[in-house]
Order: C-alpha cells, then structure tokens, then sequence
C-alpha cells in the first residue's frame, strides 16, 4: 500500500513565522500535491509537483511556496504565517501518464495560526 | 476551467438503507476521469470509486456503484445496504485527460444512522 506520511498531525504557530509542513511518500511516485481543506470550500490545490525540483501553482499559491529536493519529499512553506492560513493542510502523491489512478493523501496537518 | 458542483451539503440514511449523492461538473473536454473520495471523521482520504468518461459501463465497487451521464455531465454516486462505517465526508472529484490535477467539489456530510 501506498503511504504518504505529514510530519504533523496538529501544528499551532504565530502569526509572521515561517512554518514548514512536511510530507513524504514510499512508492517512488513523480507526482505530488499540497492542498488546503476548509470547510464549505472542499480541497483547494495550493502546489503540485510533476517531479524533483519541479513545481507548478495550483488554484491558491499565494503566501506559500514549496521545495522539492528530493522525489519523496515535498515540503510546503508558509513565509510569513497569517491567521487565514489556519487550515486543515493535505499531502498526496500519484503515479504519473496513468489518468485513472488516485491521489494517495496523508492523514493531514491540521494547523492553527495564532 | 472545469468545475464539480455538490449542492447537498448533508445527507442522512438509516443504516440499511440505500443513498444517491448528487455530483455535476463543466467542462470541454472530452477526455476525463471522475472520482467519489471518501473522508471519515479525523481519517484518511480514501478513493471509493473512480470512472472512465470513455468507458460508458457504470463503475461498481461492492456496496458502491455510480450513474454517469456524459450528456448531462452528472456522476452520483449509490451506496447500498448503508453501514455506520460509511459516515463520512465524500467529495467528487474530476480530472483533466492524462492531467493529474484534480478539481474537487465542495464535499457532503455523509450521516448513516443507527
């Protein structure tokens, strides 16, 4: 089975710092992906990734940006933390040219901004 | 842009009993994937079922199958013999081509009642 593993399962930080989530797969997969879950908004694509030291804006870049070093890990950073970052912070991974297979998520990263 | 519309944003089934959740999307193209993800209460993002646009046989997974209208651009998803298990968030999802990205809807609360 696929695992994708978030560093932090809850995350409470102030407002200016700069915070890291981090996420990290096993299955060797190209392609990676950071959204946000809010509620009444469902997922919303922040970053993705097609392979190392790729990346590409998704639907809500703004305020984050990401690293890709290395193929199992994608980190997503927060520059300057605000509270309307406070979120629930999703992880997932995926085979690449294959359409119908899924996303693989972590368990997520619920984080709060004070 | 494609779009997914989930306009219920709660539902509730007595336990046995069967349940349809609405999913609509827009979009051009005539190459996709579409996709039921299912979120239970603090846990993992899980794939319930997934479709083909090219394949006009309606996906079936054991107790969950789907009704996809192309024309209509409308995928519900059934759930029959309703199990307390099955109380969770659902969310659809589409899937541009050979695109990875996924655009999600807004998501359902999913209740089954004892």
């Amino acid at each position: 089975d696929v695992k994708v593993t978030q560093s932090s399962r809850y995350l409470v930080k102030r407002t200016g710092e700069k915070v890291f989530l981090e996420c990290v797969q096993d299955m060797d997969h190209e392609n990676m992906f950071w959204y946000r879950q809010d509620p009444g908004l469902g997922l919303r694509l922040i970053y993705f990734s097609y392979d190392v030291k790729m990346k590409e804006k998704g639907d809500i870049p703004e305020g984050y940006s990401v690293s890709r070093e290395k193929k199992e890990r994608f980190s997503l950073i927060l520059e300057s933390a605000s509270t309307n970052q406070t979120s629930m912070y999703l992880c997932a991974s995926k085979e690449t040219g294959l359409g119908s297979q899924p996303q693989h998520f972590g368990d997520g990263t619920r984080l709060s901004i004070l | 842009a494609q779009t997914v519309t989930q306009s219920q944003p709660e539902m509730s089934v007595q336990e046995a009993e069967t349940v349809t959740l609405s999913c609509t999307y827009d979009t051009s193209e005539s190459n996709y994937y579409l996709f039921w993800y299912k979120q239970p209460p603090s846990r993992q993002m899980i794939l319930v079922i997934r479709q083909e646009a090219y394949k006009q046989q309606n996906a079936t997974e054991n107790r969950f199958s789907v009704n996809f209208q192309k024309a209509a651009k409308s995928f519900s998803l059934k759930i029959s013999d309703s199990q307390l298990g099955d109380t969770a968030m659902y969310f659809c999802a589409f899937m541009k081509g050979a695109n990875s990205k996924l655009t999600f809807g807004k998501g359902i609360t999913l209740s089954v009642r004892p």
